[in-house]
This record gives C-alpha cells, structure tokens and sequence, in this order.
C-alpha cells in the first residue's frame, strides 16, 4: 500500500521560502507524476503543480512564477518550494499520486494516494 | 484555463434519499472528470475517475455520469457515513482544476 507523508516547518515568516518534502513509502516514485494540492481552511481544494520523475514540471498559472518542485528518486522523496510567501499561502498542503489508466491509447489521471496534509501558517 | 462549477454548494437530505450533485466545465473535457469525498480533517478520497468509473473498494451507491461539460454525481440512497464534501477535478495537459465543493449534510 503507498503512502505518502508530507514533512516541513509548519510556521513560515511573510516573504520567505515555504519548504515542504513528501517522502513516499510502500512503492516506488518512479514513472508517476506526484502533486502537491493545497487547502485553506473551510475553502476548496488549488493544485499547485505536478512532477514527473524525470523532473519534468507543470504549474499552476496562477502559482508559477514562485512555485519550484524537485524529485530525489534515490530517497523516494519530492520536494515544493514557494517563494514569496503572504498570509494567503496559509493552507493544509497535500502531497498526492497522479494515479494513472491508459483506455484505447488515452490516459487519464487522477490522485489515487495522499498524504495527510500539513498545516503551514504564514505569520511574523 | 478550465472552470469547474458545481452545484448546489451545499445540501441536507435524509439517510436512504438519492441525492445528486452536478459539474460543469467551462469548456469540452470529454469524461477527464474525477470525484472525490472529502470529510473533516482528512485528504480527499478518490471515488470516481473517467466521470463514471467506480475506484475500488468503494460502494456501488456511487455512481458519476456524463461528459463533455456536464456531470452528474449520486448517492442512490444516503448513508450517515457519507457525509462529507463532494469535489470534481478535471486533468488536462495543462493542469488541474477543482470544483468549489458540495458540502452534504443528513437532514
């Protein structure tokens, strides 16, 4: 069974570097995309963006200009940055599987596996 | 980018009532719809993918229709376990996009 758990300082400063690992047991990271998805409370669910483990990256738009995320396949383990935090970066932030099924030569996907969530609180 | 609506936003119903929750796009996204249930506390959980394919392990009270821009979710008969917040996801090439949610609540 995967299971994924999201590790990182639950207390960032405004304008600093919000850094989250989640480390991925029970199976390998290899040849999924891995999310990282983000919730703040009593509001809906934003992706934030997706790896591949080759370290290719796609982006939420609205997100991509302070987001970076990284894969360490050697330690099972994929990584988010966002630079620039504000109190509106204050979520609940998932790690999740982008669960895979390929039907007549198309593919779909969807987040089969997540972690927990970490609470992260932007404050001075 | 693609919108997602859902509606309604919220709803209380009685334990054995049907109950359904509609998605809408904001442009053609075949049937790359999922669903998922969310409850208090806890990471969402997969229940739909495909608009209408039931992951496994969960109850066949579930059930998703459609595609294109329109979906449909149900609960063919409400469970007190079942309550929780409802969300469609789409996935395209350029990324993913939630619904804002139905909160369902027994009446």
């Amino acid at each position: 069974q995967v299971q994924l758990q999201e590790s990182g300082p639950g207390l960032v400063k405004p304008s600093e570097t919000l850094s989250l690992t989640c480390t991925v047991s029970g199976g390998s990271i290899s040849s999924y995309y891995w999310s990282w998805i983000r919730q703040p409370a009593g509001k809906g669910l934003e992706w934030i963006g997706r790896i591949y483990t080759s370290g290719s990256t796609n982006y939420n738009p609205s997100l991509k200009s302070r987001v970076t995320m990284s894969v360490d396949t050697s330690k099972n383990q994929f990584s988010l940055k966002l630079s620039s935090v504000t109190a509106a970066d204050t979520a609940v932030y998932y790690c999740a599987r982008d669960g895979e099924v390929v039907n007549y030569g198309r593919t779909s996907y969807y987040f089969d596996y997540w972690g927990q969530g970490t609470l992260v609180t932007v404050s001075s | 980018d693609i919108q997602m609506t859902q509606s309604p936003s919220s709803l209380s119903a009685s334990v054995g009532d049907r109950v359904t929750i509609t998605c809408q796009a904001s442009q053609d996204i075949s049937n790359y719809l999922n669903w998922y249930q969310q409850k208090p506390g806890k990471a969402p959980k997969l229940l739909i993918y495909d608009a209408s394919n039931l992951e496994t392990g969960v109850p066949s009270r579930f059930s998703g229709s459609g595609s294109g821009t329109d979906f449909t979710f149900t609960i063919s008969s409400l469970q007190p376990e079942d309550i929780a917040t409802y969300y469609c996801q789409q996935y395209d090439n350029l990324g993913v996009t939630f619904g804002p949610g139905t909160k369902v609540d027994i009446k």
